[in-house]
């Protein structure tokens, strides 16, 4: 596609409940990225995808939070058993190789 | 780690006044980008400087690379109303990192 398309654009979920986030980056970009965005705060990394390489997890906030990217393209974020504090902004970026990241749009994901 | 400061986080400027952020490391920054993000909406690249000292200019946004490769500055000649929205610098030295933020608001 033109851009990096993420889905759903807004989610509720109940407080215990999963969730799965997807980013459909950009064909060819080799480089994707997982960024959660609370009202009005910066951009927090969570994860990190680069080619085949094994991803940089680092940023993940809890062993509740995992990410995969199947085939080099499409990526899912899952939230198990989901908290109040997970309510946030979840923005997927990507890039060919590096500098310059198109962002998605972002889900919106409120746990109520 | 990696941690990039933004300063101020704030900026309320009248129409037609300069604008300007700081971007500051404590480490040397293989690159800098940043990033402008209008309310509501995602994040959208505007540059990337990667020599020390480099300036380059987009119309009325000009932006440096510091010599030491440790800091970072965007200015903006004569605000206008479409200048509203969040910079964020951002630099990618093992993973894409951004800094803290500027919010700028203009008043007309």
């Amino acid at each position: 596609g033109a851009g990096v398309s993420q889905s759903p654009s807004n989610k509720v979920t109940e407080k215990g409940k999963d969730v799965e986030l997807r980013c459909d980056p950009i064909s060819g970009h080799t480089a994707l990225y997982w960024y959660r965005q609370s009202l009005g705060q910066g951009l927090e990394f969570l994860i990190y995808f680069q080619g085949n390489s094994a991803p940089d997890k680092s940023g993940l906030p809890s062993d509740r939070f995992s990410a995969e990217r199947t085939g080099g393209s499409v990526s899912t974020l899952t939230i198990q058993r989901t908290q109040q504090e997970d309510s946030a902004v979840y923005l997927c970026a990507s890039s060919y190789r590096t500098g310059g990241y198109t962002f998605g749009s972002g889900t919106r994901l409120t746990v109520v | 780690g990696q941690q990039v400061m933004q300063i101020p986080q704030y900026q309320h400027v009248q129409e037609g006044e300069d604008f300007t952020t700081y971007c500051n490391s404590s480490t040397t920054l293989s690159n800098i980008q940043w990033y402008k993000q209008r309310p509501g909406g995602h994040p959208v690249f505007l540059i990337q400087l990667v020599k020390s000292g480099e300036v380059k200019k987009q119309k009325r946004l000009t932006f440096q690379f510091g010599e030491a490769k440790k800091n970072s500055s965007l200015h903006i000649t004569a605000t206008q109303t479409t200048d509203v929205g969040t910079y964020f610098c951002a630099s990618e030295t093992d993973k894409l990192i951004f800094g803290t933020g500027t919010r700028l608001q203009v008043f007309p």
